[in-house]
């Protein structure tokens, strides 16, 4: 099955500084890679997602980029602001039924 | 519009005992999903749900069973309660498991606690 690495596991910035966070997977057969945003005793929430057919996405604050050859992914935060602080999870999906988690980071922006 | 609504939200269970999660989700959607979450190792598939009448495992489903009740409505079952299954569920919806994938949404999780 897919395996997907994410990394840092921990990552602290100073205000107004970029954030990235970076995943790498294995199965080539995955074509959607969602983030999702998990503040401290709540839901993840998707904040941004990309498809295959698709190199960057951007959202404000917020992109996403893609390398299918090398079969990585980052997100990219820039002008951090402390409500950024949560911990963000990337996945890859190859089909709609599976969708395979990274581990997490915990991204703490110091005020 | 509630999106997907989990019960109950805490729960403490000895070992041995049984219980249901109960999972609802209002935006009409056809696959439904469980995850659990447990420190350090991400959101993992227990099982999923296609369509109304269909079930099929993740990558945990060992001690858990579902039942997909009707479209909306999508439980998950302890039948026999183990220490390792302390962990905090979430249940998840998208429109389809059809290709493309689709944006899931989540419930806001039920922490289980088994002693």
């Amino acid at each position: 099955g897919e395996n997907v690495e994410q990394h840092p596991s921990t990552l602290s910035v100073q205000e107004g500084d970029s954030a990235v966070i970076k995943c790498t997977y294995s199965d080539s057969a995955s074509n959607y890679f969602p983030w999702y945003k998990q503040e401290l005793g709540k839901r993840p929430q998707l904040i941004i997602d990309i498809r295959s057919n698709v190199g960057e996405k951007k959202d404000q604050r917020i992109a996403v980029t893609l390398n299918k050859t090398a079969k990585h992914f980052s997100l990219h935060i820039t002008e951090t602001q402390p409500e950024d602080s949560a911990v963000y999870f990337c996945a890859a999906s190859p089909t709609g039924n599976q969708f395979y988690f990274g581990t997490g980071t915990s991204l703490t922006v110091i005020p | 519009n509630a999106g997907v609504t989990q019960t109950p939200k805490f729960q403490v269970l000895k070992t041995g005992q049984s219980m249901t999660l109960q999972c609802a989700q209002d935006m009409n959607h056809n696959s439904m999903y469980w995850y659990r979450q447990d420190p350090g190792m991400g959101l993992r598939l227990i099982y999923y749900s296609a369509s109304e009448g269909t079930t099929d495992k993740g990558e945990v489903p060992n001690g858990y069973n579902v039942s997909r009740l009707n479209k909306r409505e999508f439980s998950l079952r302890l039948e026999s309660a183990a220490p390792s299954q302390t962990s905090v569920y979430f249940c998840a919806s998208s429109e389809s498991v059809l290709v493309p994938p689709q944006p899931q949404h989540f419930g806001d999780g039920t922490r289980l606690s088994i002693l």
